[in-house]
């Protein structure tokens, strides 16, 4: 079953301004991470959160954690078309090895 | 660097025909990993190999099998292909064990028609 569950499915935005888009696990995790997707595209890492983190930045994004709620959200600002695309977030589970589960996906469109 | 490749990119399938998806990496990744992505679920895991020799089932493996070649290659195969695995397959590699090296890199993708 899905590790994540993405909130929401689908956003739509003007260029400018801010995304925001969440995830909720179910279980202990060692890590949390986002991927971005472009359409008929493979994913690509965006950014990793630790357990023991509750803030991080790269850039125009910022994903908070929160292990007592077992979820995170990922902030993209200033967005611009070329964000256009779906994220997913993705953990890997407390005692278990090499693996990730990801979850559902945001689809998210930026307008001009 | 190529990155992870994967062939064929697109194939179309008749029910109970066979076909193997290749994927190759070049970063001298520890552990690959074959997904699937339908309309509306995410990612789903069919199996992962964590190291070179060693393979496990991930959520999905009903229907498939998986080869780890060496430590480039890890490839995925249908033995009897049917319309549910109509699908768009994903493979990925990640140098797992080492710190803040778990992020996974992934393929462009194969598109599975099963008819």
């Amino acid at each position: 079953s899905q590790q994540g569950e993405e909130d929401p499915q689908a956003l739509s935005i003007q260029e400018g301004e801010n995304a925001t888009m969440n995830c909720s696990y179910k279980t202990s995790i060692n890590n949390l991470q986002w991927y971005r997707q472009n359409s008929g595209r493979g994913l690509v890492h965006l950014i990793l959160i630790r357990s023991n983190e509750r803030e991080k930045h790269s850039g125009r994004l910022r994903v908070t954690l929160d292990t007592s709620k077992k979820s995170s959200s990922l902030l993209i600002t200033a967005s611009r078309a070329a964000d256009t695309a779906s994220y997913f977030c993705a953990t890997d589970e407390a005692g278990t090895a090499s693996k990730l589960t990801f979850g559902t996906g945001t689809r998210l469109q930026v307008t001009l | 660097n190529a990155g992870v490749t994967q062939t064929p990119k697109f194939q179309v399938l008749k029910t109970g025909q066979s076909m193997t998806l290749q994927c190759a990496q070049d970063m001298n990744h520890n552990s690959m990993y074959w997904y699937r992505q339908d309309p509306g679920m995410g990612l789903r895991l069919i199996y992962y190999s964590a190291s070179e020799g060693t393979t496990d089932k991930g959520e999905v493996p009903n229907g498939y099998n998986v080869s780890r070649l060496n430590k480039r290659e890890f490839s995925l195969r249908l033995e009897s292909a049917a319309p549910s695995q109509t699908s768009v397959y994903f493979c990925a590699s990640a140098d797992w064990g080492r710190a803040t090296q778990e992020t996974q890199y992934f393929g462009p993708g194969t598109r599975l028609l099963v008819l």
